[in-house]
């Protein structure tokens, strides 16, 4: 049984830009949600999203937001890159409130 | 804010040793009470979770105590192995389980000295 998939698995991008990171859940798994880790702030939630709907959001600015698919697959972008969003992106699913799965993350670094 | 605070930062600990790792929180609503190991260049896998309506649970060297009046749970690692070492997370969420909204401490870094 394959696990949480997020691509890439690297990324650098210039101050201003945007990017979107993407995320395949195990199969099965309807709930997907984001997390940030950084050394500074450690893991930090950022949405969740189940059955294609937001049902929970972090306290991040409107410059991070998030779709997912009807296949579950998931999607984050952020917006107008400052430096201090250089982290480790993670994803995780689960079946409803079971275990939760990560994936390896994407580590993005912003310059 | 920090709703879940974490203790100590880091920890070294012999072969075949015990270590503890502490966490309190602030939340009352909090009804999850998860612990995940990460390794280096790898996500958080979940190690074990209490629930408060129990105060110790065990799996294998792993055991959790919660004291909902303290508001306080601690994970316990039994004969600790080299292969142990990594670092460790508590969190808690409102959700009773998943990994929705959960709130983490800042981890440990855990090194078991051979």
């Amino acid at each position: 049984k394959a696990g949480v998939t997020q691509t890439p698995r690297y990324l650098i991008k210039t101050r201003g830009q945007q990017v979107t990171l993407s995320c395949s859940p195990i199969s099965g798994h309807r709930s997907v949600s984001w997390y940030q880790q950084t050394p500074g702030q450690g893991l930090q939630f950022l949405f969740e999203y189940f059955s294609e709907t937001q049902r929970n959001k972090g306290n991040f600015p409107g410059r991070f937001s998030g779709r997912q698919f009807s296949n579950s697959r998931s999607e984050m972008n952020v917006s107008t890159l400052e430096l201090g969003d250089s982290a480790l992106y993670l994803c995780a699913s689960s079946i409803g409130r079971s275990e939760a799965f990560f994936g390896q993350g994407t580590r993005l670094t912003v310059v | 804010q920090q709703q879940v605070k974490q203790s100590p930062q880091s920890l070294i600990v012999q072969k075949g040793g015990i270590s503890i790792i502490n966490c309190a929180y602030e939340n009352t609503a909090f009804d999850y009470f998860p612990w995940y190991q990460q390794f280096p260049g790898k996500g958080p896998a979940l190690l074990i979770a209490i629930r408060p309506d129990v105060s110790e649970k065990k799996e294998g060297r792993f055991t959790i105590s919660f004291n909902k009046s303290a508001k306080q749970f601690s994970l316990h690692i039994m004969d600790s192995q080299p292969g142990d070492s990594a670092t460790y997370f508590c969190a808690a969420s409102k959700g009773g389980g998943g990994a929705d909204g959960l709130t983490f401490g800042k981890g440990t870094h855990l090194i078991i000295q051979p």
